[in-house]
């Protein structure tokens, strides 16, 4: 089956920790995104990446770093410079060379900070 | 100004009847507008995409765009508990971004 995996489901971190999220897609997708979602909110722009070996900020990158080193893997860290970290991510991609970007979910990390 | 603007809700509509959710947004250079479903502790899920001015439906599900208004509206008809979710409306983001910007979303209730 194709698909978004991310893992794990559920990350527990403590302060001054790193932590690194796992996304893996299996489509053949050239982009890929990293979002964050705040409880009662909408999802903010960490990174994404449009090839290997390339990737841009988003709104929100500071405290995270990624890489893409692999057409099927976007890893996001967060660092211990994100002062609050606890949030819901979600790992989405796309096709690129379409003109209407449809982007698809993985089933997303929740990450509590202890 | 937010780029993209929804209704938070909760909107609570009976089973049977049409929910109505509503989406403006900013930039009048918006092409492509897409809806999502997202259902408590899970992932957003595309449900609908339009581009072109007027009405796209897919099933029980109709999108309208009027690009002159700045404003998106997802209809659905028939309503069923199962409907109940919240809507995220999605518009791309800045020229040469290819990622989306999200409203904040509407919370669907659909009462039996």
């Amino acid at each position: 089956d194709g698909g978004i995996t991310q893992s794990p489901k559920y990350l527990f971190r403590k302060e001054g920790q790193n932590v690194t999220l796992s996304c893996e897609q299996n489509l053949n997708h050239d982009a890929m995104y990293w979002y964050r979602q705040d409880p009662g909110q909408g999802l903010r722009l960490i990174y994404y990446s449009q090839i290997v070996n390339d990737f841009q900020k988003g709104d929100i990158a500071e405290g995270y770093s990624v890489s893409r080193e692999k057409k099927e893997s976007f890893p996001l860290t967060v660092t211990s410079a994100q002062k609050n970290p606890t949030a819901f991510y979600l790992c989405a991609s796309s096709m690129e060379g379409r003109v209407y970007n449809e982007q698809f979910f993985g089933p997303g990390t929740r990450l509590t900070v202890l | 100004q937010k780029e993209v603007e929804q209704n938070s809700g909760p909107l609570s509509v009976p089973e049977g009847a049409i929910a109505s959710l509503n989406c403006t947004y900013s930039d009048r250079g918006s092409q492509s507008f897409f809806w999502y479903r997202q259902y408590s502790g899970k992932s957003p899920e595309l449900i609908m995409f339009i581009y072109s001015n007027g009405d796209k439906e897919d099933g029980r599900f109709t999108a309208q765009l009027n690009k002159a208004s700045q404003y998106v509206s997802l209809l659905i008809r028939d309503s069923q508990p199962s409907d109940s979710a919240t809507y995220l409306c999605a518009v791309p983001g800045a020229p040469g971004r290819r990622a989306l910007t999200f409203g904040s979303g509407t919370r669907l209730q659909v009462q039996p």
